[in-house]
């Protein structure tokens, strides 16, 4: 158990539609960043917040939207869902920022019918 | 930005036998590389990692070795397990910024 903490552990919704994911860092981590697993692209850095400030993008649409709340925990907004927004969605905390050591959540499995 | 590479995407070792990993990246300014283990829809685990500062790291049955000039770095799994097949993703991170890139994932498959 890495000690971060996301929800729901399984969604399934149709296109068009909008959900929030939720995540929890360790306790005392100050970044969170969002990531997304599907099939064929592997591993996918989405956006990073670092005590509650955006502070990276990466290939997030600009569909998904996220922040970071002033108790750290962070959500990702995704709306007007597709059918290739089907994936894993892995939320990662770090102490810091840059060399420190990422720490991955459970996930949350989206699929959209 | 940062290109990491993977290869082989997929790998299967008698069990006992080691496995190698090996991954190269494109920017001289990354220096933190870790391993990810990941199991079939669990969430990814560090194994392992290095910082550029060294060249050789072992934990028990893993190594992992960093080649600056060449910009490759290395997982090394010796006296394989069952319990070893996963897929391992590696990721290089660079100076001043954020985010891991990571490589494409090897599917390794100990056979008993």
């Amino acid at each position: 158990d890495s000690g971060v903490t996301q929800t729901p552990k399984h969604l399934i919704t149709a296109t068009g539609q909008r959900v929030t994911l939720r995540c929890s860092p360790r306790s005392g981590d100050l970044s969170v960043y969002w990531y997304q697993q599907s099939l064929d692209q592997g591993l996918q850095f989405l956006i990073q917040y670092y005590n509650g400030e955006e502070r990276a993008k990466g290939n997030i649409l600009e569909r998904f939207s996220a922040q970071q709340f002033p108790d750290l925990h962070s959500e990702l907004n995704l709306s007007s869902l597709e059918l290739g927004d089907s994936a894993l969605y892995f939320c990662a905390s770090s102490e810091n920022w840059g060399l420190d050591t990422q720490y991955f959540g459970p996930g949350t499995r989206l699929t959209v019918l | 930005g940062e290109n990491v590479e993977q290869h082989p995407s997929t790998l299967s070792v008698q069990e006992g036998d080691s496995a190698v990993i090996k991954c190269t990246y494109s920017d001289s300014a990354s220096n933190y590389f870790p391993w990810y283990k990941q199991e079939l829809g669990k969430r990814p685990q560090l194994i392992i990692d290095i910082r550029s500062n060294v060249g050789e790291k072992k934990d028990q049955r893993i190594a992992v070795t960093l080649n600056k000039t060449a910009k490759h770095f290395s997982l090394h799994i010796t006296e394989t397990q069952p319990e070893d097949s996963a897929v391992y993703f590696c990721a290089a991170l660079q100076t001043g910024a954020n985010n891991l890139f990571f490589g494409t994932g090897t599917r390794l498959t100990v056979i008993p």
